[in-house]
């Protein structure tokens, strides 16, 4: 059984770092493209960035791009995102995310809980 | 940029009523990258359909997707009570991967 949880978020000031992890079980995780999905309180949801199965390809929203970075550890199951130069626009929950297949492009089928992250002075 | 627009933005139905959700694409899309999302108050969103049109592992069939090109349609026959919830449809076939804004289907 696919399972994602998420971890690190937190109350943040502006400008400050933070970093998320996701870890994963239950299903190969070297094989799959993992993303990042974020949602603000009360809004929508908001695609962040993709990895893929090796960590060499990364995407990332122009909204986030230079300041966000996400990376994986294949050999621990885990992913990461790193959330640099925080904003108040950043506030979301945060999460990770598995597609159905081992696509890159592929449907959204597997999605932990999500971690919230606040920024604010 | 793929914008996904979805009408209406709240929609007030009954249990026992089928919900009809649009999305339109701000260009022509492939089916296979259009999916569709469930998310209820504090959950994490579960998909419904991809593919347009494909039902996801253990979703009910009184949910259907259709559509092509720009037009896309998320059908809810027989509004169950747990079906109320907020859903998105999402273009996944390039980057930015970008969803709707939502539709809101409440009692």
């Amino acid at each position: 059984q696919v399972h994602l949880v998420e971890s690190g978020g937190g109350v943040v000031q502006p400008g400050t770092s933070l970093t998320l992890s996701c870890a994963a079980s239950g299903f190969t995780f070297s094989t799959h493209a993992l993303h990042w999905v974020r949602q603000a309180p009360g809004r929508g949801l908001e695609w962040v960035t993709a990895i893929s199965h090796d960590g060499t390809k990364q995407h990332y929203v122009d909204s986030v791009r230079g300041r966000f970075t996400t990376s994986r550890d294949n050999s621990k199951n885990t992913l990461e995102l790193q959330l640099n130069s925080l904003r108040p626009e950043d506030t979301a929950v945060y999460y990770c995310v598995r597609g159905v297949d081992t696509a890159w492009f592929s449907a959204f089928g597997f999605w932990g809980q999500g971690t919230a992250v606040t920024v604010s002075s | 940029e793929i914008v996904l627009t979805q009408s209406p933005g709240t929609l007030s139905l009954s249990p026992g009523e089928r919900a009809t959700l649009s999305c339109r694409a701000s260009q022509s899309v492939y089916t296979t990258y259009l999916a569709w999302y469930q998310q209820k108050h504090g959950q994490a969103p579960r998909l419904l359909i991809y593919g347009a049109s494909t039902r996801a592992t253990g979703i009910p069939d009184r949910f259907s997707g259709t559509g092509s090109g720009t037009n896309f349609t998320l059908t809810i026959n027989r509004l169950e009570p747990e079906d109320f919830a907020v859903y998105y449809c999402q273009h996944f076939g390039t980057s930015p991967w970008t969803f709707g804004q939502g539709t809101k289907v409440e009692n």
